[in-house]
Parts: structure tokens; C-alpha cells; sequence
């Protein structure tokens, strides 16, 4: 099946500071998400972004279809930016599983 | 409001007992994914449903089954041949023509005791 990779595992960062979250993937996608994970374990939308570059707000994503990796960036990271974020992909051949990456968990210190 | 939803939020269960999970959709979705995470750990798909009346085993399908009579509700149920239970169980929905987007309910987090 599809491989989905995410890097880092875990980032540490002071609040303020700017982050690059990634996902690789190992087959061509018809769909890609990124998602955040607050710490009562919800899962909320951030972007549903198959191809090419969204923003809202401090954060922004760009998925490179044909190189099969997409990035989320987050600028002026704040306190309430901490979880873990996870991408998740659905293969274009249509064997309908959404497949989730591991997760990025993010640490943002006061 | 639509939405999906999960009931109940916290549930705990003895040894050997069978116990239902519900997930409950007014978005009109046509497909409906039940995924399991561990403490730490990223989701993995236990079972999905595109249909009423069909659903396919997932990645980590043994010691669960399902049912999809209506289109709104994708019960799990954990039986007693799972052999390790507890964890935090989240369900999805999805249009279910391509390119469209999913969406989680709030999960229910089991615990054996």
C-alpha cells in the first residue's frame, strides 16, 4: 500500500518562530489533507489541498503533486499551535482508504 | 447543525465483553472510516464503508466488526477477540466521489478494565 512519511517527529520551537512540517508519499493521490490534533484529541480540517498552495491565515500549505510531497508551513507559531499534525492521503487509484502519516508533534514553548 | 458524531465520549469495559461504538453522520456522506490510535501514535484504519450494506476490512480489521444498514450510522463493534482494546477510537465521513474532504467526530476513548 501507499507509504505516507512524515519529518519531523517532533520540533520544538519558541514561540514566534516560523516551521516547515512535511509529508512524503509513495504513490500518485487524488486526495491529501493536513489536519491538527488538539490535545483532546479532535481532529481538526486544516486544509484539504491535492495540489498547489492554500493559505489561511498564519498557515499555508503546498502540495507538489508530481514530486508527491506536500508542506505545511506555520509563520509566528503561538502556545495554541502545539499538537500534533498529520497528513493523511487517498491513492489515486481508488481503493478508497484514507492512509494517515504518523504525525508531526509540535511544541511551541512560551 | 450537520456533523458526525461519536457517542459515547468515554467508555470502559470488562475483559471479555463485546462493546458497540456509535458514529452518526447528518452530512449526506456516502463513506464512513473507523480508525484506531494508541498513545503516541499516528490512526490506522480498522474498517470503511463506501455503501449501505458493504464495507471493507482495513489494515487492522481482526477482533472488530461493523455494519452499515443506513447511510447515516457506521456502528464498530470491539469484540472480545481483540486483544488489546483500549485506545482511542475516531470516525470519519466522506462524500465519497473523489476530491472531496473528511471529517472526524470527536472520538470515544475505550478502556479496558
Amino acid at each position: 500500500g501507499i507509504q505516507v512519511e512524515q519529518s519531523p517527529p517532533d520540533l520544538i520551537l519558541q514561540e514566534g518562530a516560523n516551521s516547515t512540517l512535511r509529508c512524503n508519499f509513495s504513490d500518485s493521490v487524488n486526495n491529501l489533507q493536513w489536519f491538527h490534533q488538539n490535545p483532546w484529541g479532535q481532529l481538526i480540517n486544516l486544509f484539504y489541498i491535492p495540489s498547489g498552495t492554500k493559505q489561511n491565515g498564519r498557515l499555508s500549505a503546498t502540495t507538489v503533486a508530481t514530486e508527491r510531497y506536500s508542506l505545511l508551513y506555520i509563520s509566528s507559531s503561538q502556545t495554541t499551535d502545539s499538537g500534533v499534525y498529520f497528513c493523511a492521503v487517498e491513492r489515486v487509484n481508488r481503493d478508497d482508504k484514507i492512509i494517515f502519516g504518523k504525525g508531526t508533534r509540535l511544541h511551541i514553548l512560551p | 447543525d450537520g456533523g458526525i458524531t461519536q457517542s459515547p465520549k468515554y467508555l470502559f469495559r470488562k475483559e471479555g465483553q463485546n462493546v458497540t461504538l456509535s458514529c452518526e453522520q447528518n452530512l449526506n456522506h456516502d463513506a464512513m472510516y473507523w480508525y484506531r490510535q494508541d498513545p503516541g501514535q499516528g490512526l490506522r484504519l480498522i474498517y470503511y464503508s463506501q455503501i449501505v450494506n458493504d464495507f471493507q476490512k482495513g489494515d487492522i480489521a481482526e477482533g472488530y466488526s461493523v455494519s452499515r444498514e443506513k447511510k447515516e450510522s457506521f456502528p464498530l463493534t470491539v469484540t472480545s477477540a481483540q486483544k488489546n482494546p483500549t485506545a482511542f477510537y475516531l470516525c470519519a465521513s466522506i462524500k465519497g466521489n473523489m476530491n472531496t474532504e473528511a471529517f472526524f467526530g470527536q472520538g470515544t476513548r475505550l478502556t479496558v478494565v
